[in-house]
């Protein structure tokens, strides 16, 4: 399967440990996008890299929150000081930048639970 | 502050039935409206898009037809199978592969 793979599928957690997840994109996709997803909402748009440059944060991603694509390749996303607000889908997508019409391919997400 | 608003939260059909799912959207720098499919435990997956130059795009059995005037945009599924169920996404960026604003998300069931 060449689609975009997040590790791990679930992760539970007491409040205030920290995560970390990986995402290994579409190996010829150069943007790479970070987002969460709450139940019963749509996702919502976290953070976004070309290559390994991070371009853009949204106002979501509170202090306790890190990304990195230290290689232009895979990408970790960190939380540090879990609360229980931080449960949700962590959904990462990948896309071709400079194509006409490339559209963003998702991963099946990281299920986070913070007891 | 919801970009991409969407409606109805919930949709029941009878197979073959035409579910339609709305959007509107407010920022008129948007260019391109993509169209999500999600099953449950799976990332969402992209079904059809349009960009504002057109009215309408059919793929399939999917069809969009976009008012750009009215800044809004609609889903259509033809001769629409239990297998449709899931629940689908609308959303708006400023070209493709660009960061996505989504809607809320429309859920379907398509009954026997």
């Amino acid at each position: 399967d060449t689609g975009v793979s997040q590790d791990p599928r679930h992760k539970i957690t007491k409040r205030g440990q920290n995560v970390t997840f990986r995402c290994d994109p579409i190996s010829e996709h150069n943007r790479l996008y970070w987002y969460r997803q709450t139940l019963g909402q749509g996702p919502e748009f976290l953070t976004y890299f070309q290559n390994e440059a991070q371009l853009e944060k949204s106002r979501l991603l509170s202090d306790r929150f890190s990304a990195e694509r230290p290689k232009g390749s895979f990408s970790t996303l960190e939380i540090q000081r879990t609360e229980q607000g931080d449960s949700a889908m962590y959904l990462c997508a990948s896309s071709l930048n400079g194509v006409s019409d490339s559209p963003l391919h998702f991963g099946n997400g990281t299920r986070l639970t913070v007891t | 502050q919801q970009q991409v608003k969407q409606s109805p939260q919930s949709l029941i059909v009878q197979k073959g039935g035409i579910p339609i799912i709305n959007c509107a959207y407010e920022n008129t720098a948007f260019d391109y409206f993509p169209w999500y499919q999600q099953f449950p435990g799976k990332g969402p997956a992209l079904l059809i898009a349009i960009r504002p130059d057109v009215s309408e795009k059919k793929e399939g059995r999917f069809t969009i037809s976009f008012n750009k005037s009215a800044k809004q945009f609609s889903l259509h599924i033809m001769d629409s199978q239990p297998g449709d169920s899931a629940t689908y996404f609308c959303a708006a960026s400023l070209y493709s592969g660009y960061a996505l604003n989504f809607g809320k998300g429309t859920s379907l069931l398509v009954t026997p």
